[in-house]
């Protein structure tokens, strides 16, 4: 089944602790991103890849880090997280077809609780 | 740059009445228009999608789309609610180039739709 999972699903954790969220797609996409949903401001783009090892910010960046070794996987890191980045988080993948339309498919989310 | 803007945090309705969701958008190309789904606890749902063409689109679950270039809009209507159409919905637009892929969609702040039985 054509799916982008993400792990975990629910984390809390405290201020400075490193972590990573996971995010891997199994359908060959070059495009992947990461967004943040928050109450009243929809979603709003973190960093995205349009291939491997090739990574750009989006429009909140600031306190996240991302890599893309594997054309599959699309980590984000939390190096220092803080109560701010307390959010629901959301990967998606696309297919690159430059100049034609494309689907951007969307894992369930992880809910993320910094204390 | 584009922009979106839904109005209306909250919309209310019956169930069985009509539902119309509203969605303006701002961009200097003509662009890619898109409305998503979110159920509770789930990622997010293509509903429909205008590219190029018929400016009406249907889409999934009964609910359809017009787009209107002159007042830049792309509502979301659907003609008789049902109680499983409680959820998020987002508005989205994305330029030519990135076709609507995940690297380039920019979303509204979203709306939440509410059936009264």
């Amino acid at each position: 089944e054509a799916q982008v999972t993400q792990n975990p699903r629910y984390l809390i954790t405290v201020t400075g602790k490193k972590l990573t969220v996971t995010c891997s797609q199994n359908m060959n996409h070059e495009y992947m991103s990461w967004y943040r949903q928050d109450p009243g401001l929809g979603l709003r783009q973190i960093y995205y890849s349009m291939n491997v090892e090739v990574t750009d910010k989006g429009d909140v960046p600031e306190g996240y880090k991302v890599s893309r070794k594997e054309k599959r996987n699309f980590p984000l890191i939390l190096e220092s997280p803080s109560p701010n980045q307390t959010s629901l988080y959301f990967c998606a993948s696309s297919l690159s077809i430059s100049g034609q339309n494309t689907e951007a498919f969307f894992g369930q989310g992880t809910r993320l609780t910094v204390v | 740059a584009q922009s979106v803007t839904q109005l209306g945090s909250h919309v209310s309705v019956s169930e069985g009445a009509l539902v119309l969701l509203r969605c303006n958008y701002s961009s200097s190309v003509p662009p890619y228009l898109f409305w998503y789904v979110q159920y509770p606890n789930q990622g997010l749902q293509l509903l429909l999608k205008y590219t190029t063409g018929a400016t009406l689109v249907k889409g999934i679950n009964g609910f359809e789309a017009e787009f209107k270039k002159s007042e830049t809009s792309f509502h979301l209507t659907k003609p008789s609610a049902h109680m499983s159409d409680a959820a998020e919905y987002f508005c989205a637009v994305s330029d030519l180039r990135s076709g609507g892929g995940a690297d380039g969609l920019t979303f509204g702040k979203g709306t939440h739709l509410i059936i009264q039985p």
